[in-house]
């Protein structure tokens, strides 16, 4: 099993808060990843990072912010959320820049 | 044209039968190839890597053809187990010269018993 795991699992809050999804891993692994994926639908990157300090947009483009403070912390966040942000949201780590990825859980957000 | 593209789904196939994916990807860069499983309403899981020279872990079998940029998957004497979402992942430069995965949007597998 990966050690990387995302909090909250599930997640339903209301038009205009602000909330953060959270990932830690354990492995050491410098390289972190937030993919977005609707039920069905394919695995869209959003963020990543290559280490502390290092974080580049994705390939679709999201209202969300990561930082990377820590090596085993990649935390996204969103300051207003909206019905338009309901998904789930897949966060994962790799050893070697390229090199497969685990991922975590996931966290399904629903906005209301 | 999409970077990484799959043969639609979905799949029905009986069990015991084989089975084969297709992969084709467009960044002739590339160095890095996957094939992962993702259950339903679950997290993807690396299958296998995919190398140059094909490789096996049993019934699964993966091959890679650089010339054409194409990834296959067969798998043999097919399980219900087997029923899941087969993503073709393949790695990409970015404008920064950084690798990151790309994945294609998978195809269904479902096994009839």
């Amino acid at each position: 099993e990966a050690d990387i795991y995302q909090t909250p699992r599930y997640l339903v809050i209301g038009t205009g808060k602000k909330i953060t999804l959270e990932c830690s891993q354990t492995m050491g692994h410098d390289k972190m990843y937030w993919y977005q994926q609707d039920p069905g639908m394919e695995l869209h990157l959003i963020h990543y990072s290559y280490g502390v300090n290092s974080t580049e947009k994705g390939d679709l483009s999201s209202e969300s912010t990561v930082s990377r403070i820590r090596t085993e912390h990649f935390p996204l966040t969103l300051e207003s959320a909206r019905p338009s942000h309901t998904s789930q949201y897949l966060c994962a780590s790799s050893e070697v820049q390229g090199e497969d990825a685990f991922f975590g859980q996931g966290t399904r957000l629903t906005v209301v | 044209r999409k970077e990484v593209e799959q043969d639609p789904g979905p799949f029905n196939v009986p069990e015991g039968a084989t089975v084969a994916f297709n992969c084709t990807y467009s960044n002739s860069a590339s160095q890095s190839f996957f094939w992962y499983r993702q259950d339903c309403r679950k997290e993807p899981k690396l299958l296998m890597s995919v190398y140059s020279s094909g490789n096996e872990d049993g019934r699964f079998t993966a091959q890679l053809n650089r010339a054409s940029q194409y990834i296959s998957l067969l798998i043999r004497d097919s399980k219900l187990s087997d029923s899941a979402t087969y993503l073709c992942v393949v790695n990409k430069k970015s404008n920064f010269g950084n690798e990151k995965l790309t994945f294609g949007t998978g195809t269904r597998l479902t096994i009839i018993p």
